[in-house]
């Protein structure tokens, strides 16, 4: 069965430090693999997205990058952190149409 | 641009009772739609997924409906207990890669 990690599972952080978040997935091969945040009072918004090795789009302008350098593994990052960028950062993975699993999240507070 | 809806923002009710939640969307062109639950703190929880060309979907004591004309899908929960306190969340599909467009929400308490 497929299992997806997330760490760390909380943060907190300075403003302009910078910021790595890592995800794994188990289980599957050359999923799909997606960023997300749920700030508060606002819904679930997709930040990134990869359907493979190297391929990263990106949703929304943002002061976050991602990148994917295994096939498993998605890394979201930032040079400088926002008070903006506090929020529950969330890793899924799924394939084309179809059903999207998500991790435990990581909660990030910036200060 | 897509936006769903859900509706009420929150729901709280006795044990035992049947429960509908709404979730509305302007663009009927979708892929799919999900419904996910998420307890605080958590991540979401896969419950439901429908298909474009499907109308309704049945796991256990939930039933999810999807009308595409009209932009509605419904979460049928019957016999709620209150291990259901949660908040239910809706996504649609729009684009085929599973970029999920989701909803706020609504919050479940289901009172013993």
């Amino acid at each position: 069965s497929q299992t997806i990690h997330q760490w760390p599972a909380t943060l907190v952080q300075p403003v302009g430090s910078p910021l790595s978040l890592e995800c794994t997935v188990e289980g599957t091969s050359n999923p799909n693999l997606y960023w997300y945040r749920q700030a508060a009072g606002r819904g679930l918004q997709l930040l990134f997205y990869s359907v493979g090795i190297g391929q990263i789009s990106s949703e929304v302008p943002q002061n976050l990058s991602a990148s994917r350098p295994q096939d498993r593994q998605f890394i979201l990052s930032s040079k400088k952190l926002l008070l903006s960028d506090s929020g529950f950062y969330l890793c899924a993975w799924g394939e084309t149409s179809n059903e999207q699993f998500f991790g435990p999240g990581t909660r990030l507070t910036v200060l | 641009k897509q936006e769903v809806t859900q509706i009420p923002a929150a729901l709280s009710v006795p044990e035992g009772e049947n429960l509908v939640l709404n979730c509305s969307f302007t663009d009927s062109a979708i892929y799919n739609l999900q419904w996910f639950r998420q307890d605080p703190g958590k991540g979401l929880t896969s419950l439901l997924l429908i298909q474009s060309s499907q109308r309704e979907q049945t796991s256990g004591r939930l039933n999810a409906s999807l009308d595409k004309s009209s932009g509605r899908s419904t979460l049928y929960i019957a016999a709620s207990q209150p291990g259901d306190s949660a908040t239910y969340l809706c996504a649609v599909d729009e684009g085929g890669y599973n970029k999920l467009i989701f909803g706020a929400g609504t919050r479940l308490a289901v009172h013993p």
